[in-house]
């Protein structure tokens, strides 16, 4: 069965750092597109991070220079290291596999989410 | 950035009733598009992607049409486990963006 499940969320103070971790089984993080999306309390979803199976990554604009999104592929786990936290960063965070339907890239599994609020 | 826009916020229905949900786009998309699903507490799910194919496991009674900037989902008749949020996306470029969400509540 393919299953994603997220770890590490929590507390921090503005200014700080949080390193989520996402866990995979049933399938290969290395050889997919793996994502980190992110839903605000009470708004719609955000898509943070994307690092492709052949190791590039992209960031949304308003993470950029602050999250960094990396795999360990002994532990087939995805991470997203995020610093320099700011209030609007609270939220949960998915993580997501991409997968080709058809002629797109979709997301067809994500995990339960971990909650980040960042407040002092 | 490409922008989604749902409409309309809410839809209030009653089961067994047709609920037609719209996303448009701020510029073409092609048909490079999916629908999601989300319950509370729960994660997304896929619902439609290519704007009008089902995904695994998805009931006839969920379906998508359009191309370019306008497009709909239509669930032809409410099933009470259908009251939820739907959200839009497309991935045509980076970053793959979603519209705001429509919630389809019980009238």
């Amino acid at each position: 069965e393919v299953q994603l499940v997220e770890s590490g969320g929590g507390l921090v103070q503005p200014g700080g750092s949080l390193r989520l971790s996402c866990a995979a089984s049933g399938f290969t993080v290395s050889s997919n597109y793996m994502s980190w999306v992110r839903q605000a309390p009470g708004k719609g979803l955000q898509w943070v991070s994307i690092i492709y199976s052949g190791g590039s990554t992209y960031y949304g604009d308003s993470v950029k220079g602050r999250f960094t999104i990396s795999r360990d592929n002994s532990k087939n786990t995805l991470h997203l290291q995020m610093n320099s936290l700011r209030a609007e960063d609270t939220a949960v965070y998915y993580c997501a596999r991409e997968v080709y339907f058809g002629s797109g890239w979709y997301f067809d599994c994500w995990g339960q989410g971990t909650l980040v609020t960042v407040s002092s | 950035e490409v922008v989604l826009t749902q409409s309309p916020a809410t839809l209030s229905l009653s089961p067994g009733e047709r609920a037609t949900l719209s996303c448009r786009a701020s510029q073409s998309v092609g048909s490079y598009l999916a629908w999601y699903q989300q319950t509370p507490g729960q994660a997304p799910r896929l619902l439609i992607y290519d704007a009008s194919n089902r995904a695994t496991g998805i009931p006839a009674r969920f379906s998508g049409s359009g191309s370019g900037t306008d497009f709909t989902l239509t669930i032809s008749s409410l099933e009470p486990e259908d009251f939820a949020v739907y959200y839009c996306q497309q991935r045509s470029n980076w970053p793959g963006t979603f519209g705001g969400g429509t919630k389809v509540e019980i009238k």
